[in-house]
């Protein structure tokens, strides 16, 4: 069964590196979405992506994230100065169309330290 | 903003219970009403989602809606250890498709 998968599955990094967290959608799949759950806390919309342009994004994601496809598979999220506060699990999901029906991959946990 | 809101349990009940979930939303332009089950380690997976009030089915799983209250319920019949899981409720507006989440609540079915 095809899903969503994502590297890697445990980050670390120190306070103002930049890292970049990488999707693998399903292959047909036209629309992709980041997500991320603070530990202990609510799973929140961060960004979607649509024909190589964000469609949607919240307030959370600022001028410090950024998002691309960088060829016909991959799906990155970048960070580009991380905070403490951006530790947290980030979940790439992807769905055929605009939909309810997202797939999301098994998460990477960021450690920023 | 306590947009949707869930008791996160946990929740422990023995093998073959009735079990119900519940959450409150505030928000009265939600349309969509979504379940999702989140493994240890893994993603949310989508089980179900309603539009409106109602009830919606899916073997074991029941998915109801209350509008009026603003009272969105999930009940899984003859429970299993494999339904051991976090629940996560969620709802998003008729102009997206984006899910607002509740915090989840851990569920526990003990043999």
């Amino acid at each position: 069964e095809p899903e969503v998968t994502q590297t890697p599955s445990h980050q670390v990094t120190q306070m103002g590196q930049e890292v970049i967290l990488r999707c693998v959608p399903i292959s047909n799949h036209l629309y992709f979405y980041w997500y991320r759950q603070i530990l202990g806390q609510k799973v929140e919309f961060l960004v979607s992506f649509y024909n190589n342009e964000i469609s949607e994004k919240s307030e959370i994601f600022d001028d410090q994230f950024s998002v691309e496809r960088p060829d016909g598979s991959n799906f990155t999220l970048k960070i580009r100065s991380t905070k403490l506060e951006d530790s947290a699990m980030y979940f790439c999901a992807s769905s055929v169309s605009v939909s309810h029906e997202q797939f999301f991959g098994p998460g990477t946990r960021l450690t920023v330290l | 903003q306590k947009e949707v809101e869930q008791d996160p349990g946990p929740l422990s009940v023995p093998e073959g219970a009735i079990v119900s979930l519940n959450c409150t939303y505030s928000n009265s332009a939600f349309q969509y009403f979504m379940w999702y089950r989140q493994y240890s380690r893994k993603g949310p997976e989508l089980l179900m989602y309603t539009y409106s009030s109602g009830n919606k089915e899916d073997g074991r799983f029941t998915a109801q809606v209350d509008k009026s209250s603003k009272y969105i319920s999930l009940f899984i019949r003859d429970s299993q250890p494999s339904d051991s899981a976090t629940y996560l409720c969620a709802a998003s507006s008729g102009g997206s498709y984006i899910p607002t989440f509740g915090r989840g609540t851990s569920l526990i079915v003990h043999p």
